[in-house]
């Protein structure tokens, strides 16, 4: 079992819409979790993260974890043609560094206008 | 203050040549962290360094491959005699030497071997 996983779509929605974007993971002991935007030809960016369970809400994206169910989501509000880009779920690992990390496999997002 | 750089930004090899691929981390960052994106799968970690240490290389191919980061000058991955299946896209992260912070990405080298 990977230790995250993520449908990788793809997922082509309208503009305007609410797009959510979700990924599970296997080991109980992980703590953050982060959502990262990727542009095509481009490196990741951080886009969000959260500790432990809840939601955390930047403008309009939203990030949620459940812990219960190791499901980890990020919302979209009003999504916008300039969203269009692949977002990958990650999760640190190694200590106290954030730079290792074990990503989903991205799903690729497409808001048309 | 400029991001992570790396070069060259494209870089095609023939098969059995050597590719070297350069990251220059963000200015106060010491620590650099590597990634391969291959076609139609996810980002990996390959290896973890700090100014003249290899710190986690879990990620790393047992063989051809090869990572420093010397006291000075940039980041190195160095990968002898290519073979197709190391066309990719890598990336190079950087962070500071502090505890739970963000890594930041460069635009990556596109590596292809022909």
């Amino acid at each position: 079992q990977k230790e995250v996983e993520q449908d990788p779509g793809p997922l082509s929605v309208p503009e305007g819409a609410i797009v959510s974007l979700n990924c599970t993971y296997s080991n109980s002991a992980f703590q953050y979790f982060m959502w990262y935007r990727q542009y095509s030809r481009k490196g990741p960016e951080l886009l969000m993260y959260t500790y432990s369970s809840g939601n955390k809400e930047d403008g309009r994206f939203t990030a949620q974890v459940d812990k219960s169910s190791k499901y980890i989501s990020l919302f979209i509000r009003d999504s916008q043609p300039s969203d269009s880009a692949t977002y990958l779920c990650a999760i640190p690992g190694g200590g106290t560094s954030y730079g290792k990390l074990t990503f989903g496999q991205g799903t690729i997002l497409t808001v048309h206008p | 203050n400029a991001g992570v750089m790396q070069n060259p930004r494209h870089l095609v090899r023939r098969r059995g040549q050597e590719a070297r691929l350069r990251c220059s981390p963000m200015k106060g960052h010491s620590h650099v962290y590597w990634y391969r994106q291959l076609p139609e799968e996810g980002l990996k970690f390959m290896v973890y360094l700090q100014k003249e240490n290899i710190i986690d290389e879990s990620g790393m191919p047992k063989e051809r491959f090869s990572a420093e980061f010397p006291k000075e000058g940039p980041s190195i991955l160095r990968i002898q005699q290519v073979v197709r299946g190391d066309s990719a896209a890598y990336f190079c992260a950087s962070s500071p030497p502090v505890p739970d912070t963000e890594a930041f990405f460069g635009q990556g080298t596109r590596l292809t071997v022909v």
